[in-house]
């Protein structure tokens, strides 16, 4: 049970080239979100899945895109990264919408836009 | 529309002497309350919850918090820090009407020898 897993762990892109954070979860989580975390701020919501097949956007959707074809992944897709999005992004899942399950989280992925 | 707020950035603490991380949120229904914590370079860890019941809530580590409905607070304690308790704490709700969490800034926990 490898619990949230997410790639690459570090990545630097130039601005307006695009790529795609993968994450995974092997738990059978019905929950699934996307969040940034920028010094001072706590984490932000970016996008988040109640289940496959349905997505919705968070606090801070603006310029990424997600899609979820299966309950085990939630890939974020940048579309053209911006300096802006320089920031570490942290997956995570919970068993339920219930409001009173935790979330998991994956050990995160540290994104550089020059 | 629900909020956390975490007074604090940084906290200081003696090891061995007991320390306390505040919370205090604001919520439209029920609150469920949700403590985590980051070590450098990892990802975020579940402490423990409050749900429902009793108020002083016990969980990993030695960690515990204290639900006060009327000061809308959740305040992480512990009776003696260590060294190794030093890290970033977030203080996170949901209320009974919203499927996602609101985390507060983090407060830094730094446990002196």
């Amino acid at each position: 049970n490898a619990g949230v897993t997410q790639t690459p762990k570090f990545q630097v892109l130039k601005t307006g080239q695009s790529m795609t954070l993968q994450c995974a979860q092997d738990m059978n989580h019905e929950y699934m979100s996307w969040y940034r975390q920028d010094p001072g701020m706590g984490l932000r919501l970016i996008h988040y899945s109640v289940g496959a097949g349905i997505t919705d956007q968070g606090e801070v959707p603006n310029g990424y895109n997600v899609s979820r074809s299966t309950t085990e992944d939630f890939p974020l897709r940048l579309l053209s990264a911006a300096p802006s999005q320089t920031s570490v992004y942290f997956c995570a899942s919970s068993p339920g919408v219930g409001p009173y399950n935790e979330q998991f989280f994956g050990p995160g992925t540290r994104l550089t836009v020059l | 529309a629900q909020s956390v707020a975490q007074p604090e950035d940084q906290v200081n603490v003696a090891e061995g002497n007991p320390l306390t991380v505040k919370c205090t949120y604001s919520v439209s229904g029920n609150p469920y309350l949700f403590w985590y914590v980051q070590y450098p370079n990892r990802g975020l860890q579940f402490l423990l919850k409050y749900i429902t019941g009793d108020n002083l809530v016990k969980g990993s580590y030695g960690f515990e918090a204290e639900f006060n409905k009327s000061q809308t607070s959740f305040h992480l304690k512990k009776p003696s820090a260590l060294v190794s308790d030093s890290a970033l704490y977030f203080c996170a709700v949901r209320d009974n009407y919203g499927q996602n969490f609101v985390f507060g800034p983090g407060t830094r926990l730094s446990v002196l020898p």
